[in-house]
């Protein structure tokens, strides 16, 4: 149980075009949805937190107008990447948590998304 | 602040053999919790292990065990019998009170030689 969905699991683009990153609950509702940038040989840094219906909390130095997070149900969060730049090549991965109290939350990861932009 | 730390950029273990991935945190809060995550080439993140900060006793699942030393604030993963497949990244994390936000250490990537 408790699987997150997330596609697509890699892409290329182009330059200044925009990239959709989805994740899906399967099996629990979402209400919550993190999501973390990875470059490579390096931890998972969050970028934001998505609450369905209402708007995204992002961390500290995450343009939040490049990285445009929706989450319009309990079962789906999407992340476009705007007007994307080779820097912004990376694996994007997110996270949901399920069940549990306080500090004893589970969290279940989608497979990742590796972005290329040429 | 909330802090995890991996010291280890890299490991090896010989096929069968256990080994200890080491983790210390940082926290003032009295209620965290404590997780570790495999990463494999794919990328995939696997849950392995979870101990909550109240936890009287150390968790055990299968091959993985958390040797939590609260005083010292460490969580230490152990692999008993180390496999081929065993050979991934591993990162610890900490969750924590104020909006269970995880942080992750830097990771340890283990190899296992056969």
């Amino acid at each position: 149980g408790a699987v997150v969905s997330q596609h697509p699991s890699w892409v290329i683009c182009k330059s200044g075009t925009s990239v959709k990153i989805e994740c899906r609950s399967l099996d629990f509702q979402a209400t919550t949805m993190f999501w973390y940038r990875q470059f490579p040989k390096q931890s998972l840094m969050l970028m934001a937190t998505s609450n369905e219906g209402s708007k995204a909390t992002y961390e500290q130095g995450v343009e939040k107008d490049k990285f445009l997070i929706n989450h319009a149900s309990l079962t789906l969060s999407t992340l476009t990447v705007t007007s994307a730049h080779p820097e912004d090549s990376s694996f994007y991965i997110c996270s949901a948590p399920w069940g549990g109290t306080g500090d004893n939350y589970g969290y279940t990861f989608g497979s990742g998304t590796r972005l290329t932009v040429v | 602040a909330q802090k995890i730390t991996q010291t280890q950029p890299g490991m090896f273990v010989q096929e069968k053999e256990a080994v200890t991935l080491d983790c210390t945190y940082d926290t003032s809060d009295p209620s965290y919790g404590l997780f570790w995550y495999k990463q494999p080439s794919s990328g995939e993140m696997i849950f392995l292990i979870y101990q909550g900060s109240y936890d009287q006793q150390n968790a055990t699942e299968g091959r993985y065990s958390l040797n939590f030393q609260k005083a010292r604030k460490s969580a230490n993963l152990v692999i008993s019998a180390s496999q081929l497949g065993d050979s991934a990244m591993y990162f610890c994390a900490m969750t924590y009170t104020g909006g269970f936000k995880t942080i992750f250490g830097a990771g340890t990537r283990l190899f296992v030689k056969a």
